[in-house]
Protein backbone atom coordinates (compact mmCIF):
# COMPACT_ATOMS: atom_id res chain seq x y z
CA UNK A 1 0.00 0.00 0.00
CA UNK A 2 1.52 3.12 -1.24
CA UNK A 3 1.90 5.74 1.99
CA UNK A 4 3.27 9.41 2.50
CA UNK A 5 3.50 10.33 5.72
CA UNK A 6 4.42 14.20 6.28
CA UNK A 7 6.24 15.57 9.66
CA UNK A 8 8.15 18.93 10.76
CA UNK A 9 5.54 21.70 10.22
CA UNK A 10 4.33 23.89 13.37
CA UNK A 11 4.65 27.09 14.64
CA UNK A 12 7.14 29.52 13.53
CA UNK A 13 7.51 33.30 13.28
CA UNK A 14 7.42 35.30 10.43
CA UNK A 15 11.39 35.21 8.97
CA UNK A 16 11.86 31.86 10.34
CA UNK A 17 12.64 28.21 8.85
CA UNK A 18 11.13 25.16 8.71
CA UNK A 19 12.05 21.84 7.37
CA UNK A 20 9.61 19.58 6.11
CA UNK A 21 9.99 15.56 5.61
CA UNK A 22 7.96 13.00 3.72
CA UNK A 23 8.53 9.36 4.36
CA UNK A 24 7.55 7.13 1.58
CA UNK A 25 6.55 3.36 1.59
CA UNK A 26 4.87 0.89 -1.06
CA UNK A 27 6.42 1.98 -4.09
CA UNK A 28 9.47 2.39 -5.60
CA UNK A 29 10.14 5.80 -4.35
CA UNK A 30 13.10 6.14 -7.25
CA UNK A 31 10.96 5.94 -10.09
CA UNK A 32 8.55 8.53 -9.40
CA UNK A 33 8.53 12.59 -9.41
CA UNK A 34 7.23 13.67 -6.19
CA UNK A 35 6.17 17.04 -5.39
CA UNK A 36 4.53 19.22 -2.29
CA UNK A 37 1.24 20.90 -2.58
CA UNK A 38 -0.58 23.27 0.00
CA UNK A 39 -3.68 24.39 1.10
CA UNK A 40 -4.14 27.26 2.68
CA UNK A 41 -7.05 27.48 5.57
CA UNK A 42 -10.40 27.25 3.64
CA UNK A 43 -8.70 27.62 0.14
CA UNK A 44 -7.84 26.10 -2.26
CA UNK A 45 -4.80 23.71 -3.70
CA UNK A 46 -1.68 25.48 -4.89
CA UNK A 47 1.28 23.45 -6.07
CA UNK A 48 4.68 24.55 -4.69
CA UNK A 49 7.57 22.25 -6.11
CA UNK A 50 8.59 19.05 -7.65
CA UNK A 51 11.37 17.29 -8.66
CA UNK A 52 12.53 14.20 -10.91
CA UNK A 53 13.83 10.61 -10.07
CA UNK A 54 17.74 11.95 -9.50
CA UNK A 55 16.66 15.04 -8.59
CA UNK A 56 18.17 16.78 -11.39
CA UNK A 57 15.41 18.63 -12.55
CA UNK A 58 13.45 20.74 -9.98
CA UNK A 59 10.59 23.33 -10.34
CA UNK A 60 8.29 25.92 -8.04
CA UNK A 61 6.03 28.36 -7.92
CA UNK A 62 6.98 31.94 -8.24
CA UNK A 63 6.06 33.17 -4.67
CA UNK A 64 8.36 30.63 -3.12
CA UNK A 65 11.54 30.27 -5.83
CA UNK A 66 14.68 31.57 -3.60
CA UNK A 67 13.11 30.70 -0.49
CA UNK A 68 12.15 26.89 -0.26
CA UNK A 69 14.43 24.22 -2.04
CA UNK A 70 13.12 20.93 -2.81
CA UNK A 71 15.39 17.62 -2.28
CA UNK A 72 15.03 13.65 -1.44
CA UNK A 73 16.98 11.06 -0.51
CA UNK A 74 16.15 7.97 -3.03
CA UNK A 75 18.14 5.75 -0.42
CA UNK A 76 15.90 6.54 2.61
CA UNK A 77 12.89 6.61 0.42
CA UNK A 78 12.42 10.99 1.63
CA UNK A 79 11.37 13.65 0.42
CA UNK A 80 12.15 17.13 1.77
CA UNK A 81 10.95 20.95 1.57
CA UNK A 82 13.33 23.46 3.50
CA UNK A 83 11.48 26.66 3.82
CA UNK A 84 13.44 29.53 4.63
CA UNK A 85 12.15 33.53 5.27
CA UNK A 86 8.69 32.32 5.88
CA UNK A 87 6.16 34.67 5.64
CA UNK A 88 2.56 34.72 6.94
CA UNK A 89 0.98 33.69 3.57
CA UNK A 90 2.96 30.33 3.41
CA UNK A 91 0.36 29.82 6.60
CA UNK A 92 -1.20 25.96 4.79
CA UNK A 93 -1.05 22.81 5.15
CA UNK A 94 1.94 21.12 3.18
CA UNK A 95 1.14 18.07 1.36
CA UNK A 96 4.02 15.59 0.17
CA UNK A 97 2.17 14.23 -3.19
CA UNK A 98 3.95 11.18 -5.50
CA UNK A 99 3.48 12.05 -9.29
CA UNK A 100 3.63 9.78 -12.29
CA UNK A 101 6.88 7.65 -13.57
CA UNK A 102 6.86 9.91 -16.61
CA UNK A 103 3.98 12.66 -15.95
CA UNK A 104 3.68 14.99 -13.11
CA UNK A 105 0.21 14.24 -12.79
CA UNK A 106 -0.31 13.72 -8.72
CA UNK A 107 -1.52 10.76 -8.51
CA UNK A 108 -1.05 9.83 -4.23
CA UNK A 109 -1.49 12.40 -1.84
CA UNK A 110 -0.30 12.44 2.06
CA UNK A 111 -2.16 13.56 4.82
CA UNK A 112 -0.25 16.68 5.05
CA UNK A 113 1.46 18.32 8.11
CA UNK A 114 0.35 22.12 9.18
CA UNK A 115 2.70 24.74 8.70
CA UNK A 116 1.81 28.30 10.39
CA UNK A 117 3.59 31.41 9.89
CA UNK A 118 2.73 34.00 12.91
CA UNK A 119 4.58 36.27 15.98
CA UNK B 1 1.11 29.77 -16.98
CA UNK B 2 -2.34 28.22 -17.06
CA UNK B 3 -5.15 29.42 -15.35
CA UNK B 4 -7.88 27.02 -15.12
CA UNK B 5 -11.74 28.88 -14.25
CA UNK B 6 -14.12 26.35 -12.79
CA UNK B 7 -17.88 26.56 -12.97
CA UNK B 8 -19.95 26.14 -11.08
CA UNK B 9 -18.41 27.37 -8.20
CA UNK B 10 -21.35 25.41 -6.09
CA UNK B 11 -23.43 22.67 -7.56
CA UNK B 12 -26.61 21.82 -5.23
CA UNK B 13 -27.50 18.22 -6.35
CA UNK B 14 -29.53 15.24 -5.04
CA UNK B 15 -28.45 11.95 -4.66
CA UNK B 16 -29.46 9.85 -8.23
CA UNK B 17 -28.61 12.80 -9.90
CA UNK B 18 -25.73 14.18 -12.74
CA UNK B 19 -23.87 16.41 -12.18
CA UNK B 20 -21.25 17.90 -14.66
CA UNK B 21 -18.29 20.30 -13.67
CA UNK B 22 -16.46 22.32 -15.90
CA UNK B 23 -12.87 23.54 -15.83
CA UNK B 24 -11.59 25.80 -18.72
CA UNK B 25 -8.04 26.64 -19.04
CA UNK B 26 -6.76 30.13 -20.52
CA UNK B 27 -4.79 28.36 -23.12
CA UNK B 28 -4.75 24.96 -24.19
CA UNK B 29 -3.31 22.26 -22.44
CA UNK B 30 -0.78 20.30 -23.96
CA UNK B 31 -0.67 16.63 -24.15
CA UNK B 32 -4.56 16.97 -22.59
CA UNK B 33 -2.72 16.69 -19.12
CA UNK B 34 -5.73 17.63 -17.50
CA UNK B 35 -6.72 15.72 -14.14
CA UNK B 36 -9.35 15.78 -11.67
CA UNK B 37 -9.22 15.30 -7.69
CA UNK B 38 -11.64 15.15 -5.33
CA UNK B 39 -11.41 16.15 -1.49
CA UNK B 40 -13.88 15.54 1.40
CA UNK B 41 -13.56 17.96 4.44
CA UNK B 42 -10.38 17.00 6.82
CA UNK B 43 -9.22 14.90 4.03
CA UNK B 44 -6.16 14.92 1.46
CA UNK B 45 -7.12 15.23 -1.84
CA UNK B 46 -7.64 11.94 -4.33
CA UNK B 47 -7.26 11.50 -7.88
CA UNK B 48 -10.18 10.48 -9.88
CA UNK B 49 -8.94 11.07 -13.62
CA UNK B 50 -5.79 11.86 -15.45
CA UNK B 51 -4.86 12.88 -19.10
CA UNK B 52 -8.92 14.55 -19.34
CA UNK B 53 -10.59 11.08 -19.62
CA UNK B 54 -8.87 7.76 -18.10
CA UNK B 55 -9.92 6.81 -14.38
CA UNK B 56 -7.46 6.28 -11.38
CA UNK B 57 -7.20 3.12 -10.08
CA UNK B 58 -10.64 1.81 -8.00
CA UNK B 59 -12.59 4.55 -8.94
CA UNK B 60 -16.22 3.93 -10.02
CA UNK B 61 -16.95 3.87 -13.62
CA UNK B 62 -19.87 6.71 -12.73
CA UNK B 63 -17.33 9.20 -12.95
CA UNK B 64 -15.96 10.40 -15.99
CA UNK B 65 -13.94 13.06 -17.86
CA UNK B 66 -13.89 14.55 -21.00
CA UNK B 67 -12.27 17.52 -23.24
CA UNK B 68 -9.21 18.69 -25.10
CA UNK B 69 -7.79 22.22 -26.00
CA UNK B 70 -9.35 24.52 -23.49
CA UNK B 71 -12.65 22.88 -22.12
CA UNK B 72 -12.34 19.52 -20.16
CA UNK B 73 -15.64 18.31 -18.18
CA UNK B 74 -16.16 15.59 -14.75
CA UNK B 75 -19.39 13.81 -15.44
CA UNK B 76 -20.79 11.95 -12.03
CA UNK B 77 -23.93 10.32 -13.76
CA UNK B 78 -25.70 9.26 -10.65
CA UNK B 79 -24.68 10.98 -7.10
CA UNK B 80 -24.20 8.71 -4.45
CA UNK B 81 -24.43 10.21 -0.61
CA UNK B 82 -20.17 10.10 -0.62
CA UNK B 83 -19.71 11.88 -4.03
CA UNK B 84 -20.50 15.35 -2.44
CA UNK B 85 -16.84 17.21 -1.75
CA UNK B 86 -14.91 19.53 -3.28
CA UNK B 87 -13.47 18.59 -6.83
CA UNK B 88 -10.53 20.19 -8.45
CA UNK B 89 -8.66 20.14 -12.03
CA UNK B 90 -5.22 20.19 -12.66
CA UNK B 91 -3.03 20.82 -15.42
CA UNK B 92 0.39 19.53 -15.46
CA UNK B 93 1.14 19.97 -19.28
CA UNK B 94 3.42 22.55 -18.35
CA UNK B 95 4.98 24.52 -15.65
CA UNK B 96 4.05 25.69 -13.18
CA UNK B 97 1.47 23.39 -12.99
CA UNK B 98 -1.87 24.93 -11.61
CA UNK B 99 -5.47 23.99 -10.07
CA UNK B 100 -8.86 25.67 -10.89
CA UNK B 101 -10.51 27.31 -7.60
CA UNK B 102 -12.92 24.18 -7.13
CA UNK B 103 -16.27 23.34 -7.24
CA UNK B 104 -18.21 22.38 -4.33
CA UNK B 105 -20.87 19.74 -4.93
CA UNK B 106 -23.29 20.17 -2.18
CA UNK B 107 -26.60 17.97 -1.01
CA UNK B 108 -29.55 19.66 -2.42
Amino acid sequence: EVQLVESGGGLVQPGGSLRLSCAASGFTFSSYYMSWVRQAPGKGLEWVANMNQDGSEKYYVDSVKGRFTISRDNAKNSLYLQMNSLRAEDTAVYYCARDGAKTTVTTRWGQGTLVTVSS
Amino acid sequence: EIVLTQSPGTLSLSPGERATLSCRASQSVSSSYLAWHQQKPGQAPRLLIYTASSRATGIPDRFSGSGSGTDFTLTISRLEPEDFAVYYCQQYGSSPITFGQGTRLEIK
